[in-house]
């Protein structure tokens, strides 16, 4: 069956500091990639997403994420966080253009102002 | 332009009672999603709707869960009798499309269900 697996549940940083989560998936065929968030308070909204081309894609807030086919990673970052960056985040994959997104368990981060 | 809205945000009920949430999608969203998320889990789709027909009610649980469409907008969801196990957010969402995985998904605030 496929998944996704995110490994860091929690993350704290500084503002400024560089920020990367992980996200893997098990399926070995063609594969849409997303990234949503969810600031507190708020509703899930889609950050960034990958359907083909260009492996780095840039979605909103400065926020840009890599699809690397090799390691089944679709890895997100921001290189200088802000204390407005606190929410949680969530990976989800779509497999073979079915119609089902499957979700990550979400990591949640929290930024020190 | 309007959200998706859910009512009510919040419900404790006791097990083996009943209950039902509602979904308004964004105005002219011919898919709506019904999910399930867990504490500490994602998002798990129990149904999805285009226009008032199911695409996929796979990972519905049927013994207890069912939901309704009727004329293509609304929706609800409902469960009965309730379980221990069913304390969880339950999230709508709606996209402008057909049943596509490319199609951005509009979330709704959730309703979070206690079940004592």
């Amino acid at each position: 069956a496929q998944s996704v697996s995110q490994h860091n549940h929690h993350v704290i940083l500084s503002e400024a500091a560089s920020l990367e989560l992980g996200c893997n998936y098990s399926y070995g065929g063609t594969v849409n990639l997303f990234w949503y968030v969810q600031y507190p308070g708020q509703h899930l909204q889609l950050l960034l997403k990958y359907f083909s081309g260009d492996p780095l894609v840039k979605g909103i807030k400065g926020f840009e994420a890599e699809f690397i086919k090799s390691k089944f990673s679709f890895n997100l970052r921001k290189p200088s966080v802000q204390w407005s960056d606190t929410a949680e985040y969530f990976c989800a994959v779509n497999a073979d253009s079915n119609y089902q997104l499957i979700w990550g368990a979400g990591t949640k981060l929290f930024i020190k102002p | 332009e309007a959200g998706v809205a859910q009512s009510p945000r919040y419900k404790i009920i006791e097990k083996r009672q009943s209950v039902a949430f509602w979904c308004n999608p964004i105005s002219g969203h011919a898919t709506l999603y019904w999910y399930q998320q867990i504490l500490g889990q994602g998002p798990k789709l129990l149904i999805q709707f285009q226009n008032n027909g199911v695409v996929d009610d796979s990972q519905l649980p049927k013994d207890r869960f069912s939901a309704e469409r009727l004329k293509g907008v609304d929706s609800t969801l409902k469960i009965q009798p309730a379980k221990l196990e069913d304390s969880a957010v339950y999230l709508c969402a709606s996209t402008l499309g057909t049943a596509s995985w490319d199609n951005e998904q509009f979330f709704g605030p959730g309703t979070r269900l206690t079940v004592l």
